[in-house]
C-alpha cells in the first residue's frame, strides 16, 4: 500500500463548479499535512497546510480527519486558473529524529469555460 | 517567501557521463534539504534527505553510489548522477525547509527543478 494515496483523476469541471479531492495516508504517526499545487513542468507550490480543526483560505477549504487518516481539499467556484495538479503531502518522522515529506501521486484538475 | 534555486535548469548529456545539480537556499540556512525525482505524469518521489555536515539518508531503492549527495554548507546541496543512462532522464527537484517546529510543522520550499535528458 502506498504511504499517501489520492483520487486518480483527472477531474474535468466547468467554471464555477465545486470540486473535492481526497487523500489517505497509511502512517498513523504522521505529523503534519499539506496540499500543494503543481503546474505543468514546474515545481510544487504550497497551497495550504491542513489542520485538524479545518482551515479555509478564500475558495479553498482543507480538512483533516486523523481517526480515518484522511485529508480533503475543497475548491469552490472553480476558475480556469485552478487547472493544475494537486498534491497531497504528509510529514513523517524518521528514525533519525528528522522529518521527511511524502507526496501523493497527485490529482489533475481541468477547469473548462 | 524563502527562495531555493537550482542549477542547471536543464541538461542534456550522453549516456555514461556524470551530471551535477546544485541546490541553493538563497535567503535562509537549510540544515536539511531533500532531493526528489519526478517522471512524467507521476508524483514526486523522495530520493534522499541531505544533511549538512553528515551523510545523506537515502530512500529504499535509491542507489547511493549512483546518486551522490553532498551538503557542504548550510546553503548548498549537490546531487551528482554518476554514469547517467537514459532511464535516469527525469525532473529532479530539491527542496529545503525553513524551520522545523515542535509538532513537525514547517514550510518546505522547492527549487524550480532540473530537467535531465540522457541520450
Amino acid at each position: 500500500r502506498k504511504e499517501v494515496e489520492q483520487d486518480p483523476g483527472p477531474f474535468n469541471v466547468p467554471e464555477g463548479a465545486t470540486v473535492a479531492f481526497n487523500c489517505t495516508y497509511s502512517n498513523s504517526a504522521s505529523q503534519s499535512f499539506f496540499w500543494y499545487r503543481q503546474d505543468c513542468r514546474k515545481e510544487p507550490k504550497l497551497l495550504m497546510s491542513v489542520y485538524s480543526s479545518g482551515n479555509e483560505d478564500g475558495r479553498f477549504t482543507a480538512q483533516l480527519n486523523r481517526a480515518s487518516q484522511y485529508i480533503s481539499l475543497l475548491i469552490r467556484d472553480s476558475k480556469l486558473s485552478d487547472s493544475a495538479t494537486y498534491l497531497c503531502a504528509v510529514n513523517m518522522r524518521e528514525n533519525t529524529g528528522g522529518f521527511k515529506t511524502i507526496f501523493g501521486a497527485g490529482t489533475r484538475l481541468f477547469v473548462k469555460a | 517567501g524563502a527562495v531555493v534555486s537550482q542549477h542547471p535548469s536543464w541538461v542534456i548529456c550522453k549516456s555514461g557521463t556524470s551530471v551535477k545539480i546544485e541546490c541553493r537556499s538563497l535567503d535562509f540556512q537549510a540544515t536539511t534539504m531533500f532531493w526528489y525525482r519526478q517522471f512524467p505524469k507521476q508524483s514526486l518521489m523522495l530520493m534522499a534527505t541531505s544533511n549538512e555536515g553528515s551523510k545523506a539518508t537515502y530512500e529504499q531503492g535509491v542507489e547511493k553510489d549512483k546518486f551522490l549527495i553532498n551538503h557542504a554548507s548550510l546553503t548548498l546541496s549537490t546531487l551528482t548522477v554518476t554514469s547517467a543512462h537514459p532511464e535516469d532522464s527525469s525532473f529532479y527537484i530539491c527542496s529545503a525547509r525553513t524551520q522545523i517546529l515542535a509538532g513537525g510543522g514547517n514550510e518546505q520550499f522547492f527549487g524550480p527543478g532540473t530537467r535531465l535528458t540522457v541520450l
